[in-house]
């Protein structure tokens, strides 16, 4: 069965120092989104990527943060001066459709295993 | 603004007995999509069960329902003959947004399931 893959599972990096969350969706998906979730909390929608371009971001997403997809498979998020509060498990997802077609079909956006950041 | 509320933080089942987990929504939106994913404690989010504003019947897969009752904005998961490995977390999430699919979600609700 296709999957999100994450690497790394775990990164630990010092505050103020550039960090890359890597991901690789499932191939034929077309949409492409971050979440984060700080430990015991839910999870927040921070990003979402369509067409090589953000399509809409959350106020969590500010300067510091940025996405790219710089080859055919490869999904990234970049956190460029690493706060404290960036501790958390961030999750990558992916789905074939969005949008307002979406609402009469299952749209299932599926989830990547999540990378724990801890900053120390 | 979109809302999703899971207002149980715990929820205890015996194996092999059904459970609900509440979910209600806040969306003026007419077209909106309502899912339930679970979280074990690996961490990683499993998806369960979809159900669109459009949809005539609640959905169903397996052992999971989800109970859909659209004029009191309610979307109640219904796990029936519970299992050991269904003790996760569980997060009721929403999408609303007419060009992205972004996900809101709830709180989460914590199943324990015991013998």
């Amino acid at each position: 069965e296709p999957e999100v893959t994450q690497t790394p599972s775990h990164q630990v990096t010092q505050m103020g120092q550039e960090v890359i969350l890597r991901c690789v969706p499932i191939s034929n998906h077309l949409y492409f989104y971050w979440y984060r979730q700080i430990l015991g909390q839910k999870v927040e929608f921070l990003v979402s990527f369509y067409n090589n371009e953000i399509s809409e971001k959350s106020e969590i997403f500010d300067d510091q943060f940025s996405v790219e997809r710089p080859d055919g498979s490869n999904f990234t998020l970049k956190i460029r001066s690493t706060k404290l509060e960036d501790s958390a498990m961030y999750f990558c997802a992916s789905s074939n459709r969005a949008g307002r077609f979406s609402f009469f079909e299952n749209t299932e956006a599926f989830f990547g295993q999540g990378t724990r950041l801890t900053v120390v | 603004a979109q809302k999703i509320t899971q207002t149980q933080p715990g929820m205890f089942v015996q194996e092999k007995e059904a459970v609900t987990l509440d979910c209600t929504y806040d969306t003026s939106d007419p077209s909106y999509g309502l899912f339930w994913y679970k979280q074990p404690s690996s961490g990683e989010m499993i998806f369960l069960i979809y159900q669109g504003s459009y949809d005539q019947q609640n959905a169903t897969e397996g052992r999971y329902s989800l109970n859909f009752q659209k004029a009191r904005k309610s979307a109640n998961l219904v796990i029936s003959a519970s299992q050991l490995g269904d003790s996760a977390m569980y997060f009721c999430a929403m999408s609303v947004s007419y060009n992205t699919d972004k996900l809101i979600f709830g709180t989460g609700t914590r199943l324990q399931v015991f013998p």
